[in-house]
């Protein structure tokens, strides 16, 4: 019954290999957030989708980028990944945009650069 | 700047004691609070909401704004309340956007 999904849960790759991780959902929600969590740290959001409307923190880096081309999935790209992108890196949904619409989080996927 | 802070990575408590988890922001405007729990090999998963002003697991937290705080609260612990907590705010309005704290451990000592 998990209803957001990311794979793999651990991904391992070497300093500049581009990585693809990825994110699913059977809740049908219209947004889904990438966020970035180093070790100690808050979650930090690196960008979301509202549908298909793409929104990115002014902070996040240009190495990353994100794609989603249906409702059910959202990937995020690290095109260019460093020893400082090792990180947690946490999928959520939410059904709208409304303060009292909880996110759901994924497991996290857990990425390790070499 | 926008903010959320809690102060303590790590609080250990008795079972059976009461526990206050802090929670301070600061936030130019109107925000909403919640908390987030991760308990072991879970997801994060959201515990309360301030808008719900509701009770869950035992847990209470009240919005003071005077102080900026929203402090979370159980008067008597329980093993299982042992976790990671995640005080987070978000607008009340536009595209509802958490800023998470750093989180505190929990930890319930029978």
């Amino acid at each position: 019954d998990a209803m957001v999904i990311q794979n793999p849960r651990y991904q391992v790759t070497q300093f500049g290999k581009p990585v693809t991780l990825s994110c699913s959902q059977t809740l049908n929600h219209n947004v889904m957030y990438w966020y970035q969590q180093k070790s100690s740290q808050a979650p930090k959001l690196l960008f979301h989708y509202y549908d298909k409307d793409f929104n990115n923190e002014a902070d996040t880096p240009d190495n990353f980028q994100s794609r989603r081309p249906n409702t059910s999935f959202c990937f995020l790209d690290i095109r260019s990944p460093g020893l400082g992108d090792a990180a947690m890196y946490l999928c959520a949904t939410s059904r709208d945009y409304r303060v009292s619409d909880e996110q759901y989080f994924g497991p996290g996927t857990r990425l390790t650069v070499t | 700047a926008q903010r959320v802070t809690q102060p303590e990575k790590l609080l250990s408590v008795f079972k059976g004691a009461p526990v206050e988890l802090k929670c301070n922001y600061s936030y130019s405007g109107s925000p909403e609070l919640f908390w987030y729990v991760q308990y072991s090999r879970q997801r994060l998963q959201l515990l309360l909401r301030h808008i719900s002003r509701e009770s869950i697991k035992g847990f209470t937290a009240d919005l003071n704004k005077g102080e900026t705080s929203f402090h979370l609260k159980k008067p008597f612990a329980q093993e299982e309340d042992s976790a990671m907590y995640y005080c987070a705010l978000t607008s009340t309005s536009g595209t509802y956007k958490y800023i998470f704290g750093t989180g505190t451990r929990l930890k319930v000592l029978a």
